[in-house]
């Protein structure tokens, strides 16, 4: 059975640029969340969608951070203009039932 | 939100010692779930242990939900078992917001 897969694994941008990651989830499994990982720290809940309906995103900073589920299978974020402080490791999960499976992350470096 | 403490924070162990690792929750919590974060980042699931206890090889680990803590023992433990270990739950009564631990960072030293 494949795993979560996400693209890109590594990426460096400018501060006040925009950057996109992508996640295609376990085939069948209709929960998706984005975690962001701070170097140190445990993973942080971003948003969390059920099918292409968002069940929680009270952590996502709005103003800057977007994130869309089309037809309910990939998924992408968006950071747009990005801060020093996204510097994080971008991880995207999913479950069918309640365990999570992640992928291997997106590490972001914002200079 | 719920808080969740693990200890201890760092853990160094001779190749072949047992361990156990504590994870406490400030609330009741459900979908209570380990994770396994090696060296090069890679999450793995270990256990979804809401109640009871569960093995799996060298693994193990029991939550007593009424008392809002789990365990996760190691036994025989080997370098591979290096990296960070993570417990996660949710609140009950919510489908929301799988709140990590800060983890436990373990050594193995050959």
């Amino acid at each position: 059975e494949a795993g979560v897969a996400q693209s890109p694994r590594y990426k460096i941008i400018e501060k006040r640029q925009s950057v996109a990651f992508w996640c295609n989830p376990i085939s069948g499994h209709a929960t998706l969340y984005w975690y962001q990982q701070i170097l140190g720290q445990g993973p942080k809940l971003l948003i969390q969608f059920q099918n292409n309906g968002v069940v929680d995103d009270s952590q996502l900073p709005k103003d800057r951070f977007s994130a869309e589920r089309l037809k309910g299978v990939d998924s992408t974020l968006k950071i747009q203009p990005a801060k020093l402080e996204d510097s994080a490791v971008y991880l995207c999960a999913s479950s069918s039932h309640e365990k999570l499976f992640f992928g291997s992350g997106t590490q972001l470096s914002v200079l | 939100g719920i808080q969740v403490e693990q200890s201890p924070p760092d853990l160094i162990l001779q190749e072949g010692a047992n361990s156990t690792l504590r994870c406490n929750f400030s609330d009741s919590v459900n979908n209570l779930q380990w994770f396994h974060q090696n060296p090069w980042g890679q999450l793995i699931n270990l256990f979804y242990i809401p109640s009871g206890t569960k093995q799996n090889g060298r693994l193990s680990a029991t939550t007593v939900a009424t008392e809002r803590y789990s365990l996760l023992y190691i036994s025989s433990s080997q370098t591979t078992d290096s990296g960070v270990y993570f417990c996660a739950g949710t609140p009950r009564g919510s489908a929301r917001q799988l709140t990590f631990g800060s983890g436990t960072q373990l050594t193995v030293l050959p």
